[in-house]
């Protein structure tokens, strides 16, 4: 089955700066790839996604990028607002099979 | 409103105390799911179901049950619950299991047992 590893566990940025999350997947098979964002005490949300025939994908500040080849993808947020501290879950799937990595706290400084 | 409801929200209970937590969706979503979140774990399936009738276990469904008669509904059953079953619990509904769409997570229940 698929497994997911995600990076860092834990991240720190100052306001204004980027943050990136890294994951990367084991089931080649993977063709769907959403993030989650999860404030504290709330349910995970998605903020975007994108597909396996895509390379790219940007809404506002964030983007997402896969290699499909090197099986990893990756969360981009630029300009870091306090209100980006959250959870942030990566996700692949393949048909019926959603796997999650760990999670990324990240901490926004002001 | 589009929305993902589980009750209760939070529950303490002994161990080997039957309990139902209950997850209604009113988006029509053929697929639904049970995560439980545990902390450097990340979400992890225990149960899904693509359809009425049709359900198949996740990564962890050991001590766990599931049944989906209605569409909208599919409750979360743990017959003998016992210490190492407490963890943040989330329902979760997508259109299709077959297809990538987005899943929608109810507000979660916070399982302790005693």
């Amino acid at each position: 089955g698929e497994n997911v590893e995600q990076h860092p566990s834990t991240l720190s940025v100052q306001e204004g700066d980027s943050a990136v999350i890294k994951c990367t997947y084991s089931d080649s098979a993977s063709n769907y790839f959403p993030w989650y964002k999860q404030e504290l005490g709330k349910r995970p949300q998605l903020i975007i996604d994108i597909r396996s025939n895509v390379g790219e994908k940007k809404d506002q500040r964030i983007a997402v990028t896969l290699n499909k080849t090197a099986k990893h993808f990756s969360l981009h947020i630029t300009e870091t607002q306090p209100e980006d501290s959250a959870v942030y879950f990566c996700a692949a799937r393949e048909d019926n099979d959603m796997r999650f990595g760990a999670g990324t706290r990240l901490t926004v400084k002001p | 409103e589009a929305q993902v409801t589980q009750n209760p929200r939070y529950l303490i209970t002994v161990t080997g105390k039957k309990l139902t937590v209950t997850c209604s969706q009113n988006m029509n979503h053929e697929y639904m799911s049970w995560y439980r979140q545990d902390p450097g774990l990340g979400l992890r399936q225990i149960y899904y179901s693509m359809n009425v009738e049709v359900t198949d276990k996740g990564d962890v469904p050991e001590g766990y049950k599931v049944s989906r008669k209605e569409k909208r509904n599919f409750p979360l059953i743990l017959e003998s619950p016992s210490p190492n079953q407490t963890s943040l619990y989330f329902c979760a509904s997508s259109l299709s299991g077959g297809r990538n769409t987005e899943a929608f997570f109810g507000q979660g229940t916070r399982l302790t047992v005693v």
